[in-house]
């Protein structure tokens, strides 16, 4: 079975200064693997997604992400954080092979941006 | 943009009472999903749909949740008998044709109280 974790469940940065969520997936095939963000009282939104082409990801809003394969990671990264980045984001792994696969999202991880 | 749409945006019911949730994917659209979000905890599967049928169901689906697509526009999921531990946030979700890679959009959710 498909399982994703991620390694903190809050983190606290400073406006302008990078932002790095970490995320390790278990799978037993070349996954597909997401990012969502949800900010407070809204739904779930898409940053990024990887589907077995380029290793590195380029999402919204100046996000991106690298699948490692060796590392069986996909951390979340940012060069410089906003105050409207402050949202829960959860990484998220597709969990079937075949087409229609349930998501299997991970516990969460809060960040938080200080002025 | 095309966007999932769901309603009621929150919903408060008596334990023991039928509750209907509303949901309109995005058209031609062919997979949907209901998924959970017990507050403070992750984001949880419930069942996909397709093909006027059930695809998979999780062990949290029992016999008194059902979902249909009555006229080819909406997506329900009824609860027949809620339950204290029913209260959650309730995310509907459709996908394209193009498979697991293909993006699953959430809707921006139903909050469900359950008193």
């Amino acid at each position: 079975a498909q399982s994703v974790t991620q390694l903190d469940s809050h983190v606290s940065v400073s406006e302008g200064t990078p932002v790095l969520l970490r995320c390790n997936y278990s799978s037993s095939y070349s996954p597909s693997l997401f990012w969502y963000v949800q900010h407070p009282n809204k739904g779930l939104q898409l940053l990024l997604k990887y589907t077995s082409a380029a290793t590195l990801v380029k999402g919204i809003n100046g996000f991106e992400a690298e699948f490692k394969k060796s590392e069986t990671s996909f951390h979340l990264t940012k060069p410089s954080a906003h105050m409207s980045d402050a949202a829960e984001y959860f990484c998220v792994v597709s969990e079937s092979y075949n087409q229609g696969g349930k998501l299997i999202f991970g516990q969460g991880t809060e960040l938080s941006v200080k002025p | 943009e095309p966007e999932v749409t769901q309603t009621p945006s929150h919903q408060v019911t008596q334990m023991g009472q039928e509750v209907i949730l509303r949901c309109v994917p995005i058209s031609n659209h062919l997979y949907f999903y209901w998924y959970r979000q017990i507050l403070g905890q992750k984001v949880e599967f419930l069942v996909s749909f397709y093909n006027n049928e059930i695809s998979e169901k999780s062990e949290i689906f029992d016999d008194q949740f059902s979902v249909e697509r009555p006229d080819g526009s909406n997506f329900t999921l009824k609860i027949r008998s809620t339950k204290l531990e029913d209260s959650a946030m309730y995310f509907c979700a459709s996908q394209g044709t193009s498979g697991r890679t293909d993006t699953q959009y959430f809707g921006p959710g139903t909050r469900l109280t359950v008193l």
